[in-house]
């Protein structure tokens, strides 16, 4: 059972405008969210994360929103460039001496220019 | 540079046999993952370990083995009871286990083809 959910497998957006990337999660227990960006061949790198007790994120073009009550997240990204073109996952993570990190499906991001 | 390695990038291997996957982290990190990435899928954790000489089985453990002896070293067994294990695979490290908003480091990958 998958409690992160990226539910676009992609999305194409023009150089310059925003990009908006989903999220949905089901176990309100998650204390803590990330994105992470990889492009091929190579591992995830982190991008950008937003603790349960805030509700936006912002670094540069990035900004990560966080709405618990429908237990949704987003990542804005402004303004989109080609080189942002990648895949996209989010993940949460429990609270507790081992923090387990569930990850989405990721979400392909090509930006045309 | 400090970072995660992952050898090799691509293996193959037939069916019925071992193969060891290599990880090697130089962060001075306490706590190391293993996941497998699959076509239209998450990540999803087969073995962790928050400390030398420790590990935990994760979500799908079924068919690995892992060991950790060095704390730079993670290395994953995918044995011959593995029914599926034609994937991609990613190591993690991190610096603890527990704790807020340090996030993972991940290695390379090895995609793993059985023939």
């Amino acid at each position: 059972d998958q409690q992160v959910k990226q539910n676009s497998p992609s999305l194409s957006v023009q150089e310059g405008r925003i990009s908006i990337l989903n999220c949905d999660y089901t176990n309100s227990m998650f204390d803590y969210f990330l994105w992470y960006k990889k492009y091929p061949a190579e591992g995830p790198t982190f991008l950008i994360s937003i603790s349960s007790i805030k509700d936006k994120n912002e670094d540069g073009r990035f900004t990560v929103f966080l709405n618990k009550s429908a237990k949704h997240l987003s990542l804005h990204i402004v303004p989109s460039q080609p080189g942002d073109s990648a895949v996209y996952f989010c993940a949460a993570k429990t609270d507790g001496n081992f923090n387990k990190f569930y990850f989405g499906s990721g979400t392909k991001l090509n930006v045309k220019p | 540079d400090g970072g995660i390695t992952q050898s090799p990038k691509y293996l193959f291997r037939k069916e019925g046999q071992n193969v060891t996957l290599s990880c090697e982290q130089n962060l001075n990190h306490d706590a190391m993952y293993w996941y497998r990435q699959d076509p239209g899928q998450g990540l999803r954790l087969i073995y962790y370990s928050q400390i030398v000489n420790d590990f935990q089985k994760g979500d799908i453990a079924e068919g690995y083995s892992v060991s950790r002896e060095k704390k730079e070293s993670f290395p994953l067994t995918v044995t011959s009871a593995q029914k599926n294990p034609t994937a991609f695979y990613l190591c993690a490290s991190r610096i603890r286990s527990g704790g807020n908003s340090d996030e993972q480091f991940f290695g390379p990958g090895t995609r793993l083809t059985v023939l």
